[in-house]
């Protein structure tokens, strides 16, 4: 069964702190993304990555930064958490270079940042 | 740049109910595709359906069926007979096939809540 694995379900951080987000996916596929989900709004596309050290950004990168060191392997770095980054981290995966696949999903991380 | 709106923030039906979940999109590509994703209550979105633009058919999967109108950009879902399991969140989505950044736009999300 494919798997998209996100490291935490639920986070509370104070202010200031730096966060990791952990996402690893046992599909070998090439592309991983990061995606914020808020109410009415959607998911939004924060970073996203086609191979292993490349990244590009998305929609709402300012705050966030990616890190990619190994296929299986995304993470999403909140450098300095504030208040308006509490919300729902989703991470997904895609094989191939078309935008025509289908994204695998893991479960998210809900993340409050007091 | 691409938008996908999905009007209906909240539906609530009573089981055995019929229901349409309603998606309009914009783009300018030529060469798209359109899907819809569900997440339950466990948060995983799970995949639903993927349909390119030059495929105008309605898709029907069991209880489920999509109704894609390049006239009036849209891509509606619609289940028939509800049942209590197809409460979730529904999103829609569109990509362009020559999309720069490899992104995928989605919806505002419907949540529907199916009730006994």
């Amino acid at each position: 069964d494919v798997k998209v694995t996100q490291s935490s379900r639920y986070l509370v951080k104070r202010t200031g702190e730096k966060v990791f987000l952990e996402c690893v996916q046992d599909m070998d596929h090439e592309n991983m993304f990061w995606y914020r989900q808020d109410p009415g709004l959607g998911l939004r596309l924060i970073y996203f990555s086609y191979d292993v050290k490349m990244k590009e950004k998305g929609d709402i990168p300012e705050g966030y930064s990616v890190s990619r060191e190994k296929k299986e392997r995304f993470s999403l770095i909140l450098e300095s958490a504030s208040t308006n980054q509490t919300s729902m981290y989703l991470c997904a995966s895609r094989t191939g270079t078309m935008n025509t696949g289908e994204l695998f999903f893991g479960e998210g991380s809900r993340l409050t940042v007091l | 740049a691409q938008k996908v709106t999905q009007a209906q923030t909240e539906i609530s039906v009573v089981e055995k109910e019929d229901v349409t979940l309603d998606c309009v999109y914009e783009t300018r590509d030529t060469t798209y595709y359109l899907f819809w994703y569900k997440q339950p209550p466990s948060g995983e979105l799970v995949f639903l359906i993927r349909r390119n633009s030059f495929d105008e058919q309605n898709e029907i999967s069991g209880r489920y069926s999509w109704n894609f109108q390049k006239s009036t950009s849209s891509f509606n879902f619609t289940i028939t007979a509800s049942q209590v399991v197809d409460s979730a969140v529904y999103f829609c989505a569109l990509s362009g096939l020559n999309n720069a950044g490899n992104m995928l736009t989605f919806g505002g999300g419907t949540r529907l809540m199916v009730k006994p």
